[in-house]
């Protein structure tokens, strides 16, 4: 079945650091991608999104690559901010279903010390 | 622009009770799906209401059934609470079955004891 892997956490960072998370994904089909990031007391957002193979996505200095061969759509963000702790949660959905059912990864939460 | 809102923001129920959610979709949002998310894991597709109509269901029991009205708001309804069922409840709205991307509402938070 469709299912998303995405490294553990939580992963602690210094402000400016350079941020990667790692994402795969499992999929019939070509499914599109997605980062959603909850904030501390908020709601899912989508961060960013990619619908076919070589895309990527970008998004407030966040960017990912929808990359077929490894099946794989990695997070990354240049120079973070403390802004930017919180809960980052890579998805997809299929063609096969609809674009409401989206499938989560587990999360992983980030936090940026100043 | 009101975005999705959610009724209650917390809950608390004893297991055998019933509960029941409410949601109300972003303004000139259509479809509204659900999600249920356990503490510490992503959220997990429950199902999908669109023309008041259950579209699309996720691995869930019947315990869990919903309901959309025609100003497109929705309902959870949960019965027979088990202790598991204690999570965030999410709501979201969308556009149609088009690739609108989801809004999410900010959940209810629901503990069964």
């Amino acid at each position: 079945g469709n299912s998303v892997t995405q490294m553990e956490g939580p992963v602690t960072l210094s402000e400016e650091a350079f941020l990667t998370i790692n994402c795969t994904y499992t999929a019939t089909g070509y499914p599109s991608l997605f980062w959603y990031v909850q904030y501390p007391g908020e709601g899912l957002q989508l961060l960013l999104k990619a619908t076919k193979a070589d895309d990527k996505g970008s998004n407030k200095g966040f960017e990912a690559t929808y990359r077929k061969e490894t099946t794989s759509f990695h997070l990354e963000k240049g120079s973070v901010q403390v802004s930017d702790s919180a809960v980052y949660f890579c998805a997809l959905s299929t063609l096969y279903s609809s674009a409401s059912k989206i499938i989560f990864g587990s999360g992983t939460r980030l936090s940026i010390r100043p | 622009d009101a975005g999705v809102t959610q009724s209650p923001t917390h809950l608390i129920k004893t297991r055998g009770q019933q509960v029941t959610l409410r949601c109300s979709p972003k303004s000139g949002h259509d479809t509204v799906s659900w999600y249920q998310q356990a503490l510490g894991q992503g959220p997990q597709f429950i199902f999908q209401y669109y023309e008041e109509e259950e579209r699309q269901r996720g691995n869930f029991p019947d315990r869990f059934s919903g309901h959309q009205f025609p100003n497109y708001s929705s309902e959870l309804n949960v019965n027979a609470l088990l202790l598991g069922d204690s999570a965030l409840y999410l709501c979201a709205s969308s556009l149609g079955s088009s690739n609108s991307p989801l809004h999410f509402g900010n959940g209810t938070r629901l503990t069964v004891t």
